[in-house]
C-alpha cells in the first residue's frame, strides 16, 4: 500500500531564510509525486507535481522539489522564504494508473519576521 | 472562472440530523472527490466517483452517502449514523482516471455537529 510521511509536523524560519520540507513515500513502483499548500480555513492550492523526467521539478511560488528514488524522498524547497509562504503545506502520492491519492499528516510552517 | 465551489462555507447542525454539502465544478472533469480533515491530520477520502451515476467508497465511507446524477455535481451527506461528524470537508476533481491528473480543490465546508 502507498504511505506518505512528513517527518517534521511544525517548522518554523526567519523571513529570508531558505526552506527544505521533508517527504518520504512507500510506493513499490515509479509514483506520481505532489505537493500542495493549504493557508487556514481555505483548500488545497498544488504547488508542483513530478510525474517522470527531469527529477527536479519547480512550481509556483519559487518553489522547487527534487525526487530521489534511491532515498524515496520528494523534498520542497525553497532558497529565500516571504510571510505569505506561512501556511500548511502537503505531500502527495498516486501510484500510475491508480485512482486514489494518499497524503502525509502535513507540516505547518511558520514564518519568523 | 473555472473552479470548484463548496457551499456554504460554515454549516451548523444539531446531533441526529442529516446534512447535504454541495460541491459543483465548472472544470469539465471527469473524476470527483471528497475527503475529510481533521486537526493536524492530512486528508482523508470518504467517496469519489469516476463517471456519472457511479462512485466507489473511498477509506472512511461509514456515516456518509453520495450521488453523482450531473456531471458537475457530487454532493455528500453525512448521516445521523457518522459518529464524529465534525470536520472541515474538501471537495476535489481531476480530469482523468489515471495518476498522472492532479486533482483541483475547492475551499472546503466546515461543519459543526452540537
Amino acid at each position: 500500500a502507498q504511505s506518505v510521511t512528513q517527518p517534521d509536523i511544525h517548522i518554523t524560519v526567519s523571513e529570508g531564510a531558505s526552506l527544505e520540507l521533508r517527504c518520504n513515500y512507500s510506493y513499490g513502483a515509479t509514483p506520481y509525486l505532489f505537493w500542495y499548500v493549504q493557508s487556514p480555513g481555505q483548500g488545497l492550492q498544488l504547488l508542483l507535481k513530478y510525474f517522470s523526467g527531469d527529477t527536479l521539478v519547480q512550481g509556483i511560488k519559487g518553489f522547487e522539489a527534487e525526487f530521489k528514488r534511491s532515498q524515496s524522498s520528494f523534498n520542497l524547497r525553497k532558497p529565500s522564504v516571504h510571510w505569505s509562504d506561512a501556511a500548511e503545506y502537503f505531500c502527495a502520492v498516486r501510484g500510475q494508473g491508480a485512482q486514489k491519492l494518499v497524503f502525509g499528516q502535513g507540516t505547518r510552517l511558520t514564518i519568523n519576521p | 472562472d473555472g473552479g470548484i465551489t463548496q457551499s456554504p462555507k460554515y454549516l451548523f447542525r444539531k446531533e441526529g440530523q442529516n446534512v447535504t454539502l454541495s460541491c459543483e465544478q465548472n472544470l469539465n472533469h471527469d473524476a470527483m472527490y471528497w475527503y475529510r480533515q481533521d486537526p493536524g491530520q492530512g486528508l482523508r477520502l470518504i467517496y469519489y466517483s469516476q463517471i456519472v451515476n457511479d462512485f466507489q467508497k473511498g477509506d472512511i465511507a461509514e456515516g456518509y452517502s453520495v450521488s453523482r446524477e450531473k456531471k458537475e455535481s457530487f454532493p455528500l451527506t453525512v448521516t445521523s449514523a457518522q459518529k464524529n461528524p465534525t470536520a472541515f470537508y474538501l471537495c476535489a476533481s481531476s480530469s482523468g482516471l489515471l495518476g498522472q491528473y492532479e486533482q483541483y480543490f475547492g475551499p472546503g465546508t466546515r461543519l459543526t455537529v452540537t
